[in-house]
């Protein structure tokens, strides 16, 4: 079955550190999706970057980059000089068909 | 931003009562799913639709029922409500599958009491 641990449950930086959130995946299947997405206070849930299986680049938009490793089954995620507004709940996830299971989620706190 | 509604925001119930969650999109997309959140557990999907009239079991779909009888609409039915299923809903979205991302809904606040 597959199965996305998140195994940093809360995580506090200061502003302008730079934070890297770790997700380890489980899966059978060669064909997969990974996901991230960031639940900030308000609630809701905002979809941040796809990847599929068979694309091992990584990836860099602004102040994110993401790193995935198919020889550690890990998508992890980095927020280089981190900032306040990036405080949230962020979920990794892992789809195999109709069905998308995440991670417990970590939350990130950015102190000013 | 994805064009879904999710309907109540909130609902405080009472143990044994029957409770009705809808979810409403003005995308068209083919697939549509319904999720609860809870400490510990991230999102947990309870059912899915692949289409009208077209739904499947997720991981967590005892107690729950699910009806699609419009492209638009997915509804998520607690036949009798328990303390056990206190959470917050999400609805989602997307256009394929396999991959394809899923846009989400603000989420409704369930409380069994």
């Amino acid at each position: 079955a597959q199965k996305v641990t998140q195994a940093q449950t809360e995580i506090s930086v200061v502003e302008k550190e730079d934070v890297t959130l770790d997700c380890v995946y489980e899966t059978r299947d060669t064909t997969y999706y990974l996901f991230w997405y960031k639940q900030p206070p308000s609630g809701e849930l905002v979809f941040l970057i796809r990847r599929n299986s068979f694309d091992e680049q990584n990836e860099i938009s602004g102040r994110y980059s993401w790193n995935f490793q198919k020889s550690t089954s890990s998508f992890n995620f980095t927020i280089t000089a981190s900032q306040v507004v990036d405080s949230a709940v962020y979920f990794c996830a892992l789809s195999e068909y109709n069905d998308m299971r995440f991670g417990a989620g970590t939350r990130l706190t950015v102190k000013p | 931003d994805a064009g879904i509604t999710q309907s109540p925001r909130h609902k405080v119930t009472e143990t044994g009562t029957p409770v009705t969650l809808r979810c409403h999109q003005t995308e068209n997309h083919r697939y549509m799913y319904w999720y609860r959140q809870d400490p510990g557990h991230g999102l947990r999907l309870i059912h899915y639709s692949y289409g009208v009239k077209d739904t499947d079991k997720g991981e967590v779909s005892d107690g729950y029922s699910v009806s699609r009888s419009k492209t638009e609409d997915f509804l998520l039915t607690l036949e009798s409500a328990t303390s056990s299923q206190t959470s917050v809903y999400f609805c989602a979205i997307s256009e394929g599958y396999r991959g394809n991302e899923q846009f989400f809904g603000p989420g409704t606040r369930l409380t069994v009491l």
